[in-house]
């Protein structure tokens, strides 16, 4: 049963495209956030929510949009992508101080 | 302005030897200390992990080791086995906020 699960896996998509990513966590953390992975292979952070709030938002240009309807999710909107948005997007999920647990990855592709 | 770094991007090592990670860190408000594992196309797992009260942290074939002076932290693997062949993220935290993470070393165990 997986912990952190994210869909899709793979998305490829042309440029102007409005796509979402999904999450869902099982282990009953309060704290969730997206990474991105780019090609310089850095983990970057891009958001924290705990307990469906906005925690931490690091400059991510606003057609990135964040959603947790309830503590289990949260997902990722992406409006009019770029070229440069293509980087393999991770979810997170954390209780307190400890270690973190990520999904799979989604591998997003703009063409 | 990389808080977190990993300064080797690779590491070959032989079968049965020891493999030893290294990790920088600059931002002396840090709290706790990861390394995660990375295998192409999933997610980061985590492996270990160190409170900043502590200087070293053993679990079986790993062990991490602090050096809050310096700045320093180091995961040893021994014996190294073919199968930890990955990529090795440090991260850091500070009590309970975003996970830092470095650039990532590539560890090659040939057998």
């Amino acid at each position: 049963d997986t912990a952190v699960s994210q869909t899709p896996k793979y998305l490829v998509t042309q440029m102007g495209n409005d796509k979402s990513i999904k999450c869902e966590q099982n282990l009953g953390h309060d704290t969730m956030y997206w990474y991105k992975q780019d090609s310089k292979k850095f983990l970057k952070i891009m958001f924290s929510y705990n307990n469906k709030e906005l925690i931490i938002n690091e400059t991510v240009p606003n057609r990135f949009s964040p959603k947790s309807p309830d503590k289990a999710h949260l997902n990722l909107h992406i409006n009019s992508l770029e070229l440069g948005d293509s980087a393999v997007y991770f979810c997170a999920s954390r209780a307190g101080p400890a270690e973190a647990f990520f999904g799979q990855g989604t591998r997003l592709t703009v063409v | 302005d990389q808080q977190v770094k990993q300064n080797s991007p690779s590491l070959s090592v032989q079968e049965g030897r020891i493999s030893i990670l290294n990790c920088d860190y600059t931002n002396s408000m840090f709290d706790y200390f990861l390394w995660y594992k990375k295998y192409p196309a999933e997610g980061p797992t985590f492996l270990i992990s160190i409170s900043s009260i502590k200087d070293k942290n053993e679990d079986g074939r790993f062990t991490v080791f602090l050096n809050k002076s310096a700045k320093h932290l180091s995961l040893h693997i021994v014996p190294s086995q073919p199968g930890d062949s990955a990529v090795y993220f440090c991260a850091a935290s500070v009590y309970g906020n975003k996970l830092v993470f470095g650039a990532g070393t590539i560890l090659r165990v040939k057998s």
